[in-house]
């Protein structure tokens, strides 16, 4: 499967525990963002990363989320002490070259995170 | 502050009639707008785009429209078919090259 690949597809946690949600983008794309989707609403921008670089975290929380894209592996983004707000869909999506325009973004199926 | 609206929730249109779907936006610096089509349980895939500079761009059943007065574009589907039965998501790029995302329509195609 030469897609985007996100694990797991779903992700049960209480609150206070950490999630873990990976994501291996195309194969040749080195731009990775994260989306957010809450019920009824659209896909909000979360962060843009390259390999080992945070381009724009402008979307992120301040507190508790943190995202990385390791030279080797796959992107992670990490949520520590989950909360209930923070149960959603969370989308990885890459391309080859910046978003947007001409270059299309290639999506993942998604991680749905349930908060307990 | 929603930048991209997409106000009809959902639409329900009859096999091999024409569906139209609406997104209006408040920022005159979008340059790039962009539909995409999620099917449920799968990831957003890329369907057609535009810029700013074109006011119609057609790719086969799917034609999208954009009017820059009225900060409005559309994507019309004809013939539709039950395999467009799907939420389209309009998108826009903003100066920072970020996508700026509407709320989704979920459209249902009756045979």
């Amino acid at each position: 499967n030469a897609g985007v690949m996100q694990n797991p597809r779903h992700l049960v946690r209480r609150r206070g525990q950490e999630a873990r949600l990976r994501c291996s983008p195309m194969k040749g794309h080195s731009h990775v963002y994260w989306y957010r989707q809450l019920p009824e609403e659209g896909l909000k921008f979360m962060v843009y990363l390259q390999k080992e670089n945070i381009i724009d975290e402008s979307g992120m929380p301040k507190e508790r989320f943190s995202a990385e894209f390791p030279k080797e592996g796959p992107s992670i983004l990490r949520i520590q002490q989950v909360v209930r707000g923070d149960s959603a869909a969370y989308f990885c999506a890459s391309s080859p070259d910046r978003q947007g325009g001409n270059e299309k973004l290639f999506f993942g199926s998604g991680t749905q995170l349930s908060v307990l | 502050d929603q930048q991209v609206k997409q106000n009809s929730p959902s639409l329900s249109v009859q096999e091999g009639r024409i569906s139209i779907l609406n997104c209006d936006y408040t920022n005159s610096m979008f340059d790039y707008f962009l539909w995409y089509k999620k099917y449920p349980a799968e990831g957003p895939t890329f369907l057609i785009s535009i810029s700013s500079i074109k006011d119609k761009n057609e790719d086969g059943r799917f034609t999208v429209f954009l009017n820059k007065s009225a900060k409005h574009l559309s994507l019309h589907i004809v013939p539709s078919q039950p395999g467009d039965s799907a939420v389209y998501f309009c998108a826009a790029r903003d100066s920072n090259y970020q996508l700026i995302w509407g709320a989704g329509t979920k459209l249902i195609i009756k045979p």
